[in-house]
């Protein structure tokens, strides 16, 4: 199956600064989906992204297809962005990376 | 947007009990639906695969019978941890895609304790 590596596994910012998560999938992939899973566990789509760039908010992701890695930039970050990050290439399924353990101190 | 309903969220069971957790799609037919695992502090492990109508398929590691999947219609599936342990205690989380999603929608997830 695919292997997935994320990185950095742990980030601590500070509010109002930015990051970028780097995910790196190992097979060509139909489509990719971020993640952001909240203290209580609930997993909150954040991009369907199988290629190219989009844009939510402060939140951005681009994935590189041929070059078999997709980023998820978080701008002006905020407390409530804390929790973790993970993202889920899809061959005959979603397999999911190890995720980015994201704290953000006010 | 598609909207998948777990339940219970949370469930105290004692040792050798057995325990349901149900998958709900709410506003499309789910034909296929997914069961992961999430250990503490750890990513979320694919269980099974189930197709409504047809037998689920396991991932390797993951005895079938402990992990009874049922998922009778294209808006129901099922888990049922039988004679469940302290060492099932887990998150577990469904979720559930069909033809016409871009991608998949997740439950809410339920926090099962064996004491």
């Amino acid at each position: 199956g695919i292997q997935v590596e994320q990185s950095p596994p742990d980030l601590i910012l500070q509010e109002g600064a930015n990051s970028t998560l780097r995910c790196n999938f190992s097979d060509s992939v139909n489509n990719l989906q971020w993640f952001h899973q909240n203290p209580w566990g609930q997993l909150i789509n954040l991009f369907y992204i199988p290629s190219g760039t989009k844009q939510n908010g402060r939140l951005s992701a681009t994935t590189v297809a041929t070059e078999r890695y997709s980023l998820l930039y978080i701008s002006s970050s905020q407390t409530t962005d804390s929790g973790v990050y993970f993202c889920a290439p899809k061959g005959n399924m979603l397999t999911f990376g190890g995720g980015t353990r994201l704290m953000v101190k006010p | 947007g598609a909207v998948v309903s777990q339940h219970p969220s949370r469930v105290i069971c004692k040792s050798g009990t057995s325990v349901k957790i149900e998958c709900r799609s709410l506003d499309f037919q789910a034909t296929t639906m997914f069961w992961y695992r999430q250990f503490p502090k750890q990513s979320l492990m694919l269980m099974a695969t189930s197709n409504e109508g047809s037998k689920a398929t396991y991932e390797q590691g993951v005895e079938k019978d402990k992990f009874l999947i049922n998922h009778a219609s294209l808006t129901l599936s099922t888990l049922t941890v039988t004679s469940a342990h302290p060492e099932d205690s887990s998150f577990y989380i469904c979720s559930a895609g069909d033809s016409s999603l871009i991608g998949y929608t997740f439950g809410s997830g339920t926090r099962l304790t064996v004491v």
